[in-house]
């Protein structure tokens, strides 16, 4: 399986004030996923990345508030745009696997929005 | 609408007893099956999955799950828990029908007493 790192592991920031999530995978990969688990809750999908088109948003995110990047085929981010308390959340990026929608999943980020 | 169920939301168990997390899902599709394990404040972790083949699945850790197409269940069991055992446990359901992703149940918590 692959390794997956994020940046930063944890943050408290600032409402209106916007932070950008690093996703690396020590492995190329095709899809790259974001998630968003809000404090007790299951994990939701954001949308998915794939390197050389636009992400594609589930019901309920937009691009303006979550612009994502992904540049090449081991690296995405994340941007949590003019965040709100409402945003604090656990940010996780995964990557499909070989086989049958597996995914793994990164550490996650941990953010807190005052 | 496709839907997972985990009507467990927390289960305490002793050491050394036997474990059973129920999951159930709502699939239109051949489903593929997973189970994940959350420790507190880590990533997510594949215990296992199901494809096809063997309703009976072996994972990591000394997790075994069963598929039951007649009950559209994938019931997560241990034998022996162990205090490392204490984690949130996740079900997810994908299907090729529906592209990569991955539907989350709600989790359960599980607790080990000593």
């Amino acid at each position: 399986s692959a390794v997956i790192s994020q940046k930063p592991s944890r943050d408290i920031c600032q409402r209106g004030t916007s932070l950008t999530i690093q996703c690396q995978v020590d492995s190329q990969v095709t899809m790259m996923f974001w998630y968003r688990q809000q404090p007790g809750q299951s994990l939701t999908l954001i949308a998915t990345a794939n390197q050389g088109s636009e992400a594609t948003y589930e019901s309920g995110f937009v691009i303006d508030k979550f612009p994502i990047s992904r540049p090449n085929l081991t690296f995405s981010t994340l941007t949590v745009s003019n965040m709100s308390p409402e945003d604090s959340s656990i940010y996780l990026c995964s990557v499909a696997g070989t086989t049958y929608n597996e995914q793994f999943f990164g550490p996650g980020t941990r953010l807190t929005v005052l | 609408a496709q839907s997972v169920t985990q009507p467990d939301i927390h289960i305490t168990v002793s050491e050394g007893a036997s474990l059973e997390l129920r999951c159930n899902y709502s699939y239109g599709a051949t489903p593929y099956l997973f189970w994940y394990v959350q420790s507190p404040g880590q990533g997510l972790q594949l215990l296992l999955k199901y494809f096809s083949g063997d309703t009976l699945v072996q994972g990591i850790k000394g997790f075994e799950a069963e598929f039951k197409r007649s009950q559209s269940s994938f019931n997560l069991r241990k034998p022996s828990v162990h205090w490392s055992d204490a984690a949130e446990y996740f079900c997810a359901v994908g299907a090729r029908e529906y592209g990569n992703k991955l539907v989350f149940g709600a989790g359960t918590i599980l607790r080990v007493k000593s």
